[in-house]
């Protein structure tokens, strides 16, 4: 089954930039989506497709994929940015979505 | 905008059936894949699987032995069965919603239902 490896944590000061890193084999050559979970909530998606935003999720956020890295940047962090980001492929070989483990980010 | 709702027993015994239902409203079922994913409280998420409206069903495959998704067209509702449970199977269970077509990510989720296998 593929594999996506997220680093546990990460920690950035307010009005600073977050980036949660998504890691998988040739993971450029698969669409990656990213949500946001906050404590005691469903999971929010924030980025599509790489790069795509929904209308309801601030221009702060951004994506990125190429090589063996999907990258979520978040610009300009705020306090309510705290949560779990989970990254989320579709396995082509097996047809069923993949998560990664999760980052939790800690505004300081 | 789409909302979606969980309903379940809450408490199932081990080697029983899971049995959930997820009422959608504000939408209709048609033109949109209908997934389950679950989640252990602190762990991470993992997808069960997704049905269509035409029926069309695909599972994880660590888990295609025991798990069936159905859906209701006449009542907007789809459900997941999962058999055999163990304490392993202790979970939120999210239904979600892929609007995009089935690769484009989870539009929507439900609040999710925590599941609790236990004697």
């Amino acid at each position: 089954s593929y594999v996506l490896a997220q680093s546990p944590s990460e920690s950035v000061a307010p009005g600073e930039t977050a980036r949660i890193v998504c890691g998988g084999n040739n993971i450029g050559g698969k669409s990656v989506h990213w949500y946001q979970q906050k404590p005691g909530q469903a999971p929010v998606l924030v980025i599509y497709h790489d790069r795509n935003r929904p209308s309801r999720i601030p221009e702060r956020f951004s994506g990125s994929n190429s090589g063996n890295t999907a990258t979520l940047t978040i610009s300009r962090v705020e306090a309510g940015d705290e949560a779990d980001y989970f990254c989320q492929v579709w396995d082509s070989i097996r047809d069923h979505a993949v998560f990664g483990g999760g980052t939790k980010l800690t505004v300081l | 905008q789409v909302q979606l709702q969980e309903s379940g027993p809450g408490l199932v015994k081990p080697s029983e059936t899971l049995s959930l239902t997820c009422t959608v409203s504000g939408g209709s079922l048609r033109g949109s894949y209908w997934s389950w994913i679950r989640q252990p409280p602190g762990k991470t998420l993992e997808y069960i699987g997704y049905i269509s409206f035409s029926g069309t069903t695909k599972y994880n495959p660590s888990l295609s032995s025991r798990a069936t998704i159905s859906i209701d067209t006449s009542r907007n509702q789809v459900s997941l069965s999962l058999t055999s449970v163990t304490v392993a199977d202790t979970a939120f269970y999210y239904c979600a919603a892929s609007i995009g077509g089935v690769h484009g990510g989870f539009d929507y989720w439900g609040q999710g239902d925590l599941v609790t296998v236990s004697s």
